[in-house]
This record gives C-alpha cells, structure tokens and sequence, in this order.
C-alpha cells in the first residue's frame, strides 16, 4: 500500500490567479495520476505524470491550464492556472500499484472553490 | 472507447435488506473491475476487485462478461455500509482507471 498526503487540503481563490497542488506519497512510485471531481460529479483523470518526463493529459486537459510536475519518485505537483470558477473541485492525487490486479491509492484531495 | 455506468445517483435501503448497487461496463479488451468506497469525510479506498473474488465487508461482486456488468451486492445492508460507493475499469498498461458516476448507498435504520 501507499500512504499519500496533499497541501493544501482546501483553498478558496480569486478567478485569474493560480493554486498549486502538492502530492507526497510514502514510497517510490513509477507512476502519480491527478484527477477532478467536480462537485455531483465522478472522478474524471486529467493527466499521469511519469518521473522524469512530461505528463500525460487526457481529452479535455492541457499542460497550460494545469502544469504537471514530477521532480522524482515521491512527489508530484499540479497547478490549476488562470482559475475560474469552473475550476471549483476537488482534485486528487492517486499512485498505482504494481502488479495485475494492483488497485490505486488515493490522496485525501484538495478541496478549491475560486470565487 | 472505454466506459462505467452506474445507473442509480442514491440507493436507499432498510437495515438488514439487501443490497444491489449495479455497475456496467464498456470495454473491448479484457477488463479488471473494482469497487471503490468513499465513507463521510475519508478519502476515496478499494472496497473489492474482481480479480480476487474476495468477500469485504460482506461485500461481493461477480463479473459477468456476458452482460458486461459488475454489479455490488451484500445479503443485509449495515447502517455503517452507507456512503458513496464507485465502479471502476482499469485499463492499459499504466493503469488507467474509468470511473462510474457512483452510487450514494443510504441504509436506513
């Protein structure tokens, strides 16, 4: 298993600012996935970020409005750019475990409302 | 395209009824299905995978690949078995995962 925090737990923000979101995780890790759950919403994967090269983003995400980055094997951050309040969410931060069958592991999530 | 369907937003049900959260799926390669659970105010952990065909919590689910459904169920719903409860396809080599829209599971007393 892996035990993953996040920073900050929650923030409220100003529409046109930028938020970064950190992701710790207790072990060495390949892979670090960030999603969103928007609120009455399911989790939806924004990117997967690999140490030591650029995140990969899904249908609908750019590297603009969220930079990803993955200095090495137990960190990653994530940035929600130019906010607005579209952007309100809850963002989290999971690792993979290895393995067939492996499950993920979740980050408690970052809690953003941009007013 | 892959995709999880779970098709009731609030499921609510006495104390010792039984329970049947249901999932479906879309998938044209060979899927590795899981529940998810997310209990008031903690965050989101495995509940069960159907590759284990374990029992949590009383919990069980089957994977039926005729039917493309992998569906939830427990023979009497607990007053602690209440809280979100999501279906979730793993796909790709680095683990992709697609998550249904999940179920809000509320056990009355």
């Amino acid at each position: 298993s892996a035990v993953i925090s996040q920073k900050p737990s929650r923030d409220i923000c100003q529409r046109g600012t930028s938020l970064t979101i950190q992701c710790q995780v207790d072990s060495q890790v390949t892979m670090m996935f960030w999603y969103r759950q928007q609120p009455g919403q399911s989790l939806t994967l924004i990117a997967t970020a690999n140490q030591g090269s650029e995140a990969t983003y899904e249908s609908g995400f750019v590297i603009d409005k969220f930079p990803i980055s993955r200095p090495n094997l137990t960190f990653s951050t994530l940035t929600v750019s130019n906010m607005s309040p579209e952007d309100s969410s809850i963002y989290l931060c999971s690792v993979a475990g290895t393995g067939e069958g492996e499950t993920q592991y979740f980050g408690p999530g970052t809690r953003l409302l941009v007013l | 395209a892959q995709r999880v369907t779970q098709p009731e937003k609030l499921l609510s049900v006495f104390k010792g009824a039984p329970v049947e959260l249901k999932c479906n799926y879309s998938y044209s390669g060979s899927p590795e299905l899981f529940w998810y659970v997310q209990y008031s105010r903690q965050r989101l952990q495995l509940l069960l995978r159907h590759i284990s065909r374990e029992s949590i919590k009383g919990f069980t689910a089957d994977l039926n690949k005729g039917e493309t459904s992998f569906h939830l169920k427990k023979p009497f719903a607990q007053e602690e078995d209440s809280a979100m409860y999501y279906c979730a396809l793993h796909s790709g080599g680095y683990q992709k995962v697609t998550f249904g829209t999940g179920t809000k599971l509320q056990v009355i007393p």
